[in-house]
């Protein structure tokens, strides 16, 4: 399994756009990239999955380079209620769903 | 509300004592999973089950924890014997299968304290 790394913590205003980084350099061929959040005392919560270039939904949008050593989680204006612990995850079905999570960014969002 | 439901949602124990958490999965949902954590950490994967089937368990998983899934459905977690180091969140996942499977669907997990 790819090994990721993501800053542990980043601060944002509300409003702001927020752009949390993952990088995954042994990265497989047929692995997916997959975001997760998760607040204080709740279970993760999927956000969004891609393999390549850029995915987009009503929450967030993925943009992965075109090596798909690294990802990028975008978060347009945030507000106090998206503070939470975003995680990285990356892996291929073969693992059989199991997810493997590291320790996250936790993203604090200011008024 | 059709969610993953886990039941407790908090558990005190003294060490030595048996415990079991239940989790109900989404009805149509095959696969279920179980994940650990501890504070400051991401979600650690002890156990998955497709139908009633136990498919993996991680060497998280010592001899003192046992799951069960009965036809395919409720899943019930066992910790015999707990040791302190057993106080963690205690979270179940459910979801469809297939390829892929990334997108589960969590509880809001146990919350398991051993005094």
């Amino acid at each position: 399994l790819a090994k990721t790394t993501q800053p542990i913590s980043m601060d944002s205003y509300e409003g702001q756009e927020v752009n949390i980084t993952c990088s995954h350099n042994n990265i497989a061929t047929n692995d997916y990239i997959t975001w997760y959040q998760q607040f204080p005392s709740q279970g993760p919560r999927f956000i969004i999955q891609g393999y390549k270039t850029k995915v987009t939904n009503e929450v967030a949008s993925l943009f992965i380079p075109a090596d798909r050593k690294s990802s990028t989680l975008s978060l347009p204006r945030v507000s106090l209620s998206d503070t939470a612990v975003y995680y990285c995850l990356v892996g291929a079905g073969s693992t059989l769903g199991r997810l493997y999570f590291g320790r996250g960014t936790q993203l604090t969002v200011w008024p | 509300d059709t969610g993953v439901s886990q039941n407790p949602r908090h558990k005190i124990t003294k060490r030595g004592q048996n415990v079991t958490f239940r989790c109900d999965p989404i009805s149509e949902h095959n696969r279920l999973y179980w994940y650990r954590q501890t504070l400051g950490q991401g979600p650690e994967f002890l156990t998955y089950f497709q139908n009633e089937a136990q498919l993996e368990k991680s060497r998280l998983l010592s001899d003192r924890f046992s799951a069960e899934r009965p036809k395919g459905s409720f899943s019930t977690l066992e910790i015999q014997r707990t040791e302190q180091g057993d106080s963690a969140m205690y979270l179940c996942a459910s979801s469809l299968g297939g390829q892929g499977d990334y997108e589960q669907y969590f509880g809001p997990g146990t919350r398991l304290t051993v005094t």
